[in-house]
């Protein structure tokens, strides 16, 4: 069956650290997103990507990054983590195809910055 | 103002009733409309797409959406104990986007 995994599931890091987080999805879905969540605060985006090669900001994307090199991995990197960045990561992936456009997460990762 | 607004909550109703969760919007060029179900340390899951005017009912759940008011609603007919969720709407700006905007989410608590 068709998946989308996160690893790892729990991170604990340091502040300043780099930190990435995998994202990895069997669907064959062109689109992939980054979001965080924070109580009060739902669900959050932060970069998204169309296919390959292609990367966005999203709302909150300062202090992260991604990159796209093939249609199945979306990897998010913490340049520097920071206190402010301990939330839980989720991935997500959708097979836009007009008006539906579902998206389909991954069972999230949990990141503390201490 | 947000781009998507969902009630506070908490929300709770006893078991059997109607639950009914609302969302609004202030995009008018918005599309397509969704309704996540998110369990307590789970990820979110599909349970509603609606993007014409009206009702669309799928089991218990009807959802309901008003262009013209720009709000999208959630009805939980016969509500179980299982319903206990936290409840997000997300709205698409287009069907050219792909990229949906959630709301911040309604927990819902249905005691027996």
């Amino acid at each position: 069956d068709a998946e989308i995994t996160q690893s790892p599931r729990h991170k604990i890091t340091e502040t300043g650290r780099q930190v990435t987080l995998a994202c990895h999805q069997t669907w064959n879905h062109n689109n992939m997103f980054w979001y965080r969540q924070d109580l009060g605060h739902g669900l959050r985006l932060i970069h998204y990507s169309y296919g390959v090669q292609d990367t966005n900001k999203g709302e909150v994307s300062d202090g992260y990054s991604v990159s796209r090199s093939n249609t199945e991995d979306l990897p998010l990197t913490l340049e520097s983590a920071a206190s402010s960045q301990t939330s839980v990561y989720f991935c997500a992936s959708s097979d836009w195809t007009g008006a539906n456009n579902e998206q389909f997460f991954g069972p999230g990762t949990r990141l503390t910055v201490l | 103002q947000k781009e998507v607004e969902q009630n506070s909550g908490p929300l709770s109703v006893p078991e059997g009733a109607i639950a009914s969760l609302n969302c609004t919007y202030s995009d008018r060029g918005s599309q397509s409309f969704f309704w996540y179900r998110q369990y307590s340390g789970k990820s979110p899951e599909l349970i509603m797409f609606i993007y014409s005017n009206g009702d669309k009912e799928d089991g218990r759940f009807t959802a309901q959406l008003n262009k013209a008011s720009q709000y999208v609603s959630l009805l939980i007919r016969d509500s179980q104990p299982s319903d206990s969720a936290t409840y997000l709407c997300a709205v698409d700006l287009n069907t050219n986007a792909g990229k949906s905007t959630f709301g911040d989410g309604t927990t819902l608590t249905v005691k027996p």
